[in-house]
């Protein structure tokens, strides 16, 4: 079974770019999510989409990110413009709760963003 | 405020060694909790989780994991450290019936020869 797949692996832009990542989840996990990590940091929560809604985005910078999740299965993310301060890795991961507790969160490797 | 702390920024042991990784939570109510492993330039992956019943919960690699709620804790623990073992661990919980992950900053365990 395919895991959870994100484009591009790495991203270098200038200061004001806009950049987009694609995150294609596990077939048949409802659940998806967006982690922003940072260097020596543990993944904090931008947005998580149960199917196609956008159920939690309050950690979203919506000024400069978007997010959309169409047909409830793959995923962008895009920032426009992009800062310095944006320099991180991106993680996308999935999710599908079967009974009780929620389900365990299967991670893509990730989309490294260098912004110059 | 719900929360998951690690204690302990990095850790080094020696091969061989035990391998103690701690981690503890705030909530009132038991959450769910989960070790995640992440090797340099990867995402990442379950080692183990706690959802009900037995306490002490065991996970891949020989990696353990006990949850003590007269403790709030939840430590991982490996009785016999492997250089393959070298990576960030995070601790993460899972606070009420939603599915909203938080995170603990990651310890980052180096195993010396």
């Amino acid at each position: 079974e395919a895991g959870v797949v994100q484009s591009p692996r790495y991203k270098i832009i200038e200061k004001k770019q806009p950049v987009a990542f694609w995150c294609n989840p596990i077939s048949g996990h409802n659940t998806l999510y967006w982690y922003l990590q940072n260097l020596g940091q543990g993944p904090e929560l931008l947005i998580r989409y149960e199917n196609e809604e956008a159920v939690d985005d309050s950690q979203l910078p919506k000024d400069r990110f978007s997010a959309e999740r169409l047909k409830g299965v793959d995923s962008t993310l895009k920032i426009q413009p992009a800062e310095l301060g944006d320099s991180a890795v991106y993680l996308c991961a999935s999710s599908l709760a079967v009974g009780q507790g929620p389900g365990e969160l299967f991670f893509g490797e990730g989309s490294r963003l260098t912004v110059l | 405020a719900q929360s998951v702390t690690q204690l302990g920024s990095h850790v080094s042991v020696s091969e061989g060694a035990l391998v103690l990784l701690r981690c503890n939570y705030s909530s009132s109510v038991p959450p769910y909790l989960f070790w995640y492993v992440q090797y340099p330039n990867q995402g990442l992956q379950l080692l183990l989780k706690y959802t009900t019943g037995a306490t002490l919960v065991k996970g891949i690699n020989g990696f353990e994991a006990e949850f003590k709620k007269s403790e709030t804790s939840f430590h991982l623990t490996k009785p016999s450290a492997h250089m393959s073992d070298a990576a960030e661990y995070f601790c993460a919980g899972v606070m009420n019936t939603g599915n909203q992950f938080y995170f603990g900053t990651g310890t980052s365990l180096t195993v010396i020869p």
